[in-house]
């Protein structure tokens, strides 16, 4: 069964402070890998897109990574501020059909 | 300028009655999605457009009915509206079939 789980569900750190949101999935074909980032009444914004033969990638302040043979990713986020306070959400994308599935997010609370 | 957008943010209405979200994007995108946020925050596809053809039609009641005038408009329609189709809709567009999305900030349906 094709599913996406992400942990922690929530997560409270200092600001400042590094943090790191992990996502497995059992998605099969795997196609690509996307973390998003959806703050408080908003839709989710890209952060990283990941392929098959990368491993890591940044963006700022956020680096993914992926490791293809246990099927698990992560986002690192360093040097935290207020306003990385928002869900993250893990999307993995199947090669054939054009399916798409989303983890459950992990709620990240930055505090001063 | 915005990407995605959708009309109305919010809306609350009573059991039984029909009403429509509409959604614009003005990326030139092909694809057009609607998504529905549960409580939990797990985001679940309902339907997708690609040029105006309906290509995703997931397990959603028939009350439900999306119709796309053109490719950058993918309306919802919901009939009989019930007590469980509280949540936030949101609307998504892509370059097409397995490229990211862009969201839209989304609409809160409140039924009472």
């Amino acid at each position: 069964k094709n599913q996406v789980e992400q942990s922690p569900q929530s997560l409270i750190i200092l600001e400042g402070k590094n943090c790191t949101l992990q996502c497995n999935y059992t998605v099969s074909p795997f196609s690509n890998l996307r973390w998003y980032k959806q703050d408080t009444g908003r839709g989710p914004v890209s952060l990283t897109i990941m392929t098959f033969s990368e491993n890591t990638k940044s963006n700022g302040r956020y680096t993914a990574t992926l490791d293809a043979d246990t099927k698990q990713s992560s986002l690192h986020i360093t040097a935290s501020q207020l306003s990385d306070s928002a869900s993250y959400i893990c999307v993995v994308s199947t090669k054939t059909g054009n399916q798409f599935y989303f983890g459950t997010g992990t709620s990240l609370t930055v505090i001063p | 300028d915005t990407a995605v957008s959708q009309t109305p943010k919010y809306l609350v209405t009573q059991m039984g009655n029909d009403k429509s979200i509409k959604c614009e994007q003005n990326l030139g995108h092909d694809t057009m999605y609607w998504y529905k946020q549960d409580s939990k925050k797990f985001l679940k596809i309902m339907f997708s457009y690609n040029n105006k053809e309906l290509i995703i039609n997931e397990t959603v009641p028939n009350r439900f009915s999306p119709k796309s005038p053109d490719k950058a408009h993918l309306n919802l329609h919901i009939n009989s509206l019930e007590l469980g189709d509280s949540a936030v809709y949101f609307c998504a567009s892509s370059r097409g079939l397995g490229y990211g999305y862009t969201f839209g900030s989304g609409t809160r349906l409140t039924v009472v």
